[in-house]
């Protein structure tokens, strides 16, 4: 399987301001998932990132919030964009070739 | 939407099996299902995944129904480190994602 690596692990962010997060992985993969997982909830997916198109976006997530950035197999980025409290939560990205793997996950906490 | 239906929480006592139950009465033909574990919001750990004959390997085992319409993970001896939540989730193969459920919240109890 391959292993992920992504960080910052945790971060406090004033309101207003972007936070970019970046998962890199140790093999080429076609896809990339990028979920939120809000204090004492289940894990929702964001975004799928496909290398060389925008990403797709689920329902209630849009691109102006959440910018993903593709730039090669191996490299995703996922920036939450003026933040609010509500925006705290941990943020995980995934992928799900040779096996799902996520990274250990962004801790972000927004006040 | 989460196609399966677990139980909320469970409590097992250390060293012995734990059953988590899971139903996924709408379960396609093509559609495996996948378990998941999730210790302290760490990002989610793969257990076992299964078609429709059980499954078994050093962590879990994976008995499904003969319908398929539901299924239940077994850890056999469950320790205080098997204190997480976990997910049944039904998937084809291949390159989509896990859409997950509420999951079953296993308390192990010394």
């Amino acid at each position: 399987s391959a292993v992920i690596s992504q960080k910052p692990s945790r971060d406090i962010c004033q309101r207003g301001t972007s936070l970019t997060i970046q998962c890199q992985v140790d093999s080429q993969v076609t896809m990339m998932f990028w979920y939120r997982q809000q204090p004492g909830q289940s894990l929702t997916l964001i975004a799928t990132a496909n290398q060389g198109s925008e990403a797709t976006y689920e329902s209630g997530f849009v691109i102006d919030k959440f910018p993903i950035s593709r730039p090669n197999l191996t490299f995703s980025t996922l920036t939450v964009s003026n933040m609010s409290p509500e925006d705290s939560s941990i943020y995980l990205c995934s992928v799900g070739e040779g096996g799902y793997t996520f990274g250990s996950g962004t801790r972000l906490t927004v006040v | 939407d989460a196609k399966t239906t677990q139980p909320t929480s469970m409590d097992c006592a250390e060293g012995r099996a734990a059953n988590l139950p899971c139903n996924h009465s709408t379960i396609s033909g093509n559609e495996y299902v996948y378990w998941y574990r999730q210790i302290h919001s760490q990002g989610p750990q793969y257990i076992i995944h299964g078609l429709k004959n059980n499954e078994t390997n050093e962590m879990a085992s994976l008995i499904i129904t003969e319908d398929r319409k539901s299924s239940t993970l077994i850890l056999p001896h469950a320790t205080l480190r098997d204190t997480a939540v976990y997910y049944c989730i039904v998937r084809v193969s291949g390159n989509t994602p896990l859409v997950f459920g509420k999951g079953t919240r296993l308390s192990v109890i010394a």
